[in-house]
């Protein structure tokens, strides 16, 4: 079946504007998770959400990222007034209950 | 909190070789660990799981990692490594948090094969 989708692939942006990347989970998985890769930081944890809500935002950089989930499906990831420093791969993965993470492909973020 | 230490950054080996990558983890409850690797341009994939029973347990592509609690390690092994396996090897730990499981990473360990 198909997997975990996200677009774009790839976005250039310039410093300051906003933009948004997509995640498509596995049809049926309740849990889904955002994660950002970077030369710096490797691996981290940004926000997962429950079904439609999310239990744990601790991890998201600052106020100006911000994520949704509408249906239980789609999500949104939002960065606001991009900067160089929010350049990195993110990562998107969904899961059923109590059970490995199934990831996208990512969406490569470049600030300039 | 969790973490994870995946003490060798780049590892180098030889085809047809054995391979060991290490992994040790900090979690105060019974962890459930993982494996993905990360090929150039990819997303990632997992390898395998431990969640609990037999400590010893079998993944995709001949990998195999043993849990030992007494050491907190979680090493990922693999008998004869093939061109193929070039690639970067993430461990994991994970804690269910209301019926949703938030991984840590350790940094990864780049595997590079020489013919």
């Amino acid at each position: 079946g198909a997997g975990v989708s996200q677009s774009p692939s790839n976005k250039v942006t310039e410093k300051g504007k906003d933009v948004e990347l997509r995640c498509d989970p596995i049809s049926g998985h309740t849990a889904l998770y955002w994660y950002r890769q970077s030369l710096g930081q490797g691996l981290e944890f940004l926000i997962y959400f429950q079904g439609n809500s999310a239990p744990d935002k601790s991890g998201l950089p600052s106020d100006r990222f911000s994520a949704e989930r509408t249906g239980g499906s789609v999500s949104t990831l939002t960065i606001q007034r991009t900067q160089q420093e929010d350049s990195a791969v993110y990562l998107c993965a969904s899961s059923s209950v109590g059970v490995e993470q199934y990831f996208g492909p990512g969406t490569r973020l470049t600030v300039t | 909190a969790q973490s994870v230490t995946q003490p060798d950054i780049h590892i180098t080996v030889s085809e047809g070789a054995s391979l060991e990558l290490r992994c040790n983890y900090s979690y105060g409850a019974t962890p459930y660990l993982f494996w993905y690797v990360q090929s150039p341009g990819q997303g990632l994939q997992l390898l395998l799981k431990y969640f609990s029973g037999d400590t010893l347990v079998q993944g995709i592509k001949g990998f195999e990692a043993e849990f030992k609690r007494s050491q907190s390690s979680f090493n990922l092994r693999k008998p004869s490594v093939h061109w193929s396996d070039a690639a970067e090897y993430f461990c994991a730990v994970g804690a269910l948090i209301q019926g949703a499981q938030k991984l840590v990473f350790g940094q990864g360990t780049r595997l590079t094969i020489n013919p």
